[in-house]
C-alpha cells in the first residue's frame, strides 16, 4: 500500500518562512507524480493552491511556491500571515488514473 | 464561473447505500475529470476514485472497489457518486473535485456530510 507523508505539524512565526515536505513510500517524488497542495481551513473544503509540482492557480498567493527537495514535493510559505493558519495537503499520482493524499500538516502561525 | 454544487446532506442505516451528486457548471463537463474525496471527522483527506464524462470511464482506489460506483450523466452535467454498504467508518464530508487531465485540480463542491448511523 502506497503511502504519502507529511509532517504532522509545523509552528512559523509571522512573517517567517516555512517549508511542507510531501514523501511517497515508492522512492523519490518527481514532476512525474504531478504534485498539487490544498489548503484547508476549518469547515471549509479544500482550496488548490499548486498543481504540477510549482503552477500556482490565478487565486494562489505569490508567497506559497512548490518545488521538488531532496526526493519531495515541498511547498514553501514566505512571509506568513496569520490567514495561513490551516491544513495543508499534498496529492500525488501514482499511475493508472489513481491518486493518494498525504496525512496533512497542520501549520500554526504563532 | 465554474461550479460544483453537491447534494445535501445524508443519514443512512448501516448496511444501506448511498448516492450523492456534484451538478457542474461554467465550463466544458466532458473536457474533465471528476475526482470524489472523503474526510471523516477530525481526519484527513482520503481519495476515492475519479471518473472522465467523456468516456465514461471510472478508476476506483482499492480500498473501495466492489462498493463504490461513479456515473457521470452528461445530459445534466452531473456526476453521482453510489457507495453501498455503508458502516459507521463511512460517516465523513464527500467532496468532488475537478482535475483537468494532465494533474491540474482546481474547483471543488461545498462537501456532502454522510451520517451512518442505527
Amino acid at each position: 500500500q502506497t503511502v504519502v507523508t507529511q509532517e504532522p505539524s509545523l509552528t512559523v512565526s509571522p512573517g517567517g518562512t516555512v517549508t511542507l515536505t510531501c514523501a511517497s513510500s515508492t522512492g523519490a517524488v518527481t514532476s512525474d507524480y504531478y504534485p498539487n497542495w490544498f489548503q484547508q481551513r476549518p469547515g471549509q473544503p479544500p482550496r488548490a493552491l499548486i498543481y504540477n509540482t510549482n503552477n500556482k492557480h490565478s487565486w494562489t498567493p505569490a508567497r506559497f511556491s512548490g518545488s521538488l527537495l531532496g526526493g519531495k514535493a515541498a511547498l514553501t510559505l514566505s512571509g506568513v500571515q496569520p490567514e495561513d493558519e490551516a491544513d495543508y495537503y499534498c496529492l500525488l499520482y501514482f499511475g493508472g488514473d489513481t491518486w493518494v493524499f498525504g496525512g496533512g500538516t497542520k501549520l500554526t502561525v504563532l | 464561473q465554474v461550479q460544483l454544487v453537491q447534494s445535501g446532506a445524508e443519514v443512512k442505516k448501516p448496511g444501506a447505500s448511498v448516492r450523492i451528486s456534484c451538478k457542474a457548471s461554467g465550463y466544458t463537463f466532458t473536457s474533465y475529470y471528476i475526482h470524489w474525496v472523503r474526510q471523516a471527522p477530525g481526519q484527513g483527506l482520503q481519495w476515492m476514485g475519479t471518473v472522465y464524462p467523456n468516456l465514461h470511464a471510472a478508476k476506483y482506489a482499492q480500498k473501495f472497489q466492489g462498493r463504490v460506483t461513479m456515473a457521470p450523466d452528461t445530459a445534466t452535467s452531473t456526476v453521482y457518486m453510489e457507495l453501498s454498504g455503508l458502516t459507521s467508518e463511512d460517516t465523513a464530508v464527500y467532496y468532488c473535485a475537478r482535475e483537468l487531465h494532465g494533474g491540474t485540480f482546481d474547483f471543488w463542491g461545498q462537501g456532502t456530510l454522510v451520517t451512518v448511523s442505527s
